[in-house]
């Protein structure tokens, strides 16, 4: 089955660039989305299609796909941002998560 | 806007059955989207189980698929899951969850809070 491998946690300085990587055997032939939660919520996504925000999303917040790394990136990092991180694909007619990378703003 | 909210017991004894119901608020299960539970064990990542459409089609996470059964009532706006044989194993958050995308591009765009279900006698 497909896996997607992320790095446990990632650290930022505020105001500094956070780049998260979603790690899959050619993960740039397909869309990735992700998701941010925070402590007792709710997922909330983030970056769809690899690169697309929903309404509401801030621009800070961008992602890429190529060959197969998959990587989301928080520009100006903000306290805010301190979450919990998944990538997700749609593989073989099931949705597949990533392991979660916890954001820490220091 | 469009809300998802997750009902169903707290509590579930060993070898029987998890039931859960979500209710969509904002916008009719008829009109399109596939509809889904997503569910995260205490400390851990997120877990597909599966999704349906307003027409009954369904996916299902080949992980669960032998316990699982999504279903889908138009009539009151709702679709359920269940989840037979349950263990310690399926103590977890759940949520439900909207399905936009195509079929190859799934994701899920609008999530309901969760519910907490606990396996245990």
């Amino acid at each position: 089955s497909y896996e997607l491998t992320q790095p446990l946690s990632v650290s930022v300085a505020l105001g500094q660039t956070a780049r998260i990587t979603c790690g899959g055997n050619n993960i740039g032939s397909k869309n990735v989305h992700w998701y941010q939660q925070k402590p007792g919520q709710a997922p909330v996504l983030v970056i769809y299609r690899d690169s697309n925000r929903p309404s509401g999303i801030p621009e800070r917040f961008s992602g890429s796909n190529s060959g197969n790394t998959a990587t989301l990136t928080i520009s100006r990092a903000q306290a805010g941002d301190e979450a919990d991180y998944y990538c997700q694909v749609w593989d073989s007619s099931k949705g597949v998560f990533g392991t979660g990378t916890k954001v820490t703003v220091l | 806007q469009v809300q998802l909210q997750e009902s169903g017991p707290g509590l579930v004894k060993p070898s029987e059955t998890l039931s859960l119901t979500c209710t969509v608020s904002g916008y009719s299960i008829s009109s399109g989207y596939y509809w889904g539970w997503i569910r995260q064990p205490p400390g851990k990542g997120l877990e597909w189980i599966g999704s349906i459409y307003h027409s009954g089609s369904t996916y299902y996470n080949p992980s669960l698929k032998s316990r699982v059964t999504i279903s889908v009532d138009t009539s009151k706006n709702q679709f359920s899951l269940k989840l037979s044989s349950v263990t310690a194993a399926d103590t977890a958050v759940y949520y439900c969850a909207r399905v936009n995308g195509d079929s190859y591009y799934y994701y899920m765009d609008v999530w309901g809070k969760g519910t907490t279900v606990t396996v245990s006698s």
